[in-house]
């Protein structure tokens, strides 16, 4: 089946510094991949859509600026939390969908825990 | 764009019970619709899904269900186990091409022993 790599699965940083998780898909090429954030007990929230080769698409009341996402391959997104605060402290999850397949099925990364001193 | 209802937030049942979990969606165009189990930090992972051009589909213990006309769609877990103890969310989106699935809130099951 299809694997989707995130990294790393925990991290813990101190106030005003910058943090970049990595998302790979390791046995199939991703046109699109998603970054979700999710709080304790509750839904995924998706933050923005990463296209390879181009802008990232931003959900509303995300920050661009904060949140950098680059999509540089088919197989690697990444997202770059900047200047990061305790707020910031939650578990982030990568999604990619697969170039070909038939059913547009989702595959999710082990997700990254985030906390902010 | 799309909106998921999902509900109950919280079920919680008697191991061998059967568990029901209901979405409902608002986008006609809608025409794949997967459910994924989360564990407690792990992650989502594709349980079951249907397309529209079905009804119901079943694999071994759970199922799915759909009812295009009303736009709902449920999730049946039967002879439940502890080990079915999880958050199941369920989504809607169209199938292939450039799409973004839309996700319930989430049910936490608790199967007790």
């Amino acid at each position: 089946g299809a694997v989707v790599s995130q990294h790393p699965s925990w991290v813990i940083c101190k106030s005003g510094t910058s943090v970049k998780i990595e998302c790979r898909s390791l046995d199939f090429q991703a046109t699109t991949m998603f970054w979700y954030r999710q709080f304790p007990k509750q839904s995924l929230m998706l933050m923005a859509t990463s296209n390879e080769g181009s802008k990232a698409t931003y959900e509303q009341g995300v920050e661009k600026d904060k949140f950098l996402i680059n999509h540089a391959s088919l197989t690697l997104s990444t997202l770059t939390v900047t200047s990061a605060h305790p707020e910031d402290s939650s578990f982030y999850i990568c999604s990619a969908r697969r170039l070909a397949g038939p059913t547009g099925e989702l595959f999710f990364g082990e997700g990254s825990r985030l906390t902010v001193l | 764009g799309e909106n998921v209802e999902q509900h109950p937030s919280t079920l919680s049942v008697q191991e061998g019970d059967s568990a029901v979990i209901k979405c409902t969606y608002s986008d006609s165009a809608s025409n794949y619709f997967p459910w994924y189990k989360q564990e407690l930090g792990k992650r989502p992972q594709l349980i079951i899904d249907i397309r529209s051009n079905v009804g119901e589909k079943k694999d071994q213990r759970i199922a799915v269900t759909l009812n295009k006309t009303a736009k709902h769609f449920s999730l049946h877990i039967t002879e439940t186990q502890p080990e079915d103890s999880a958050v199941y969310f369920c989504a809607a989106s169209m199938a292939g091409g450039s799409y973004i699935p839309t996700f319930g809130r989430g049910t936490s099951l608790i199967v007790h022993p």
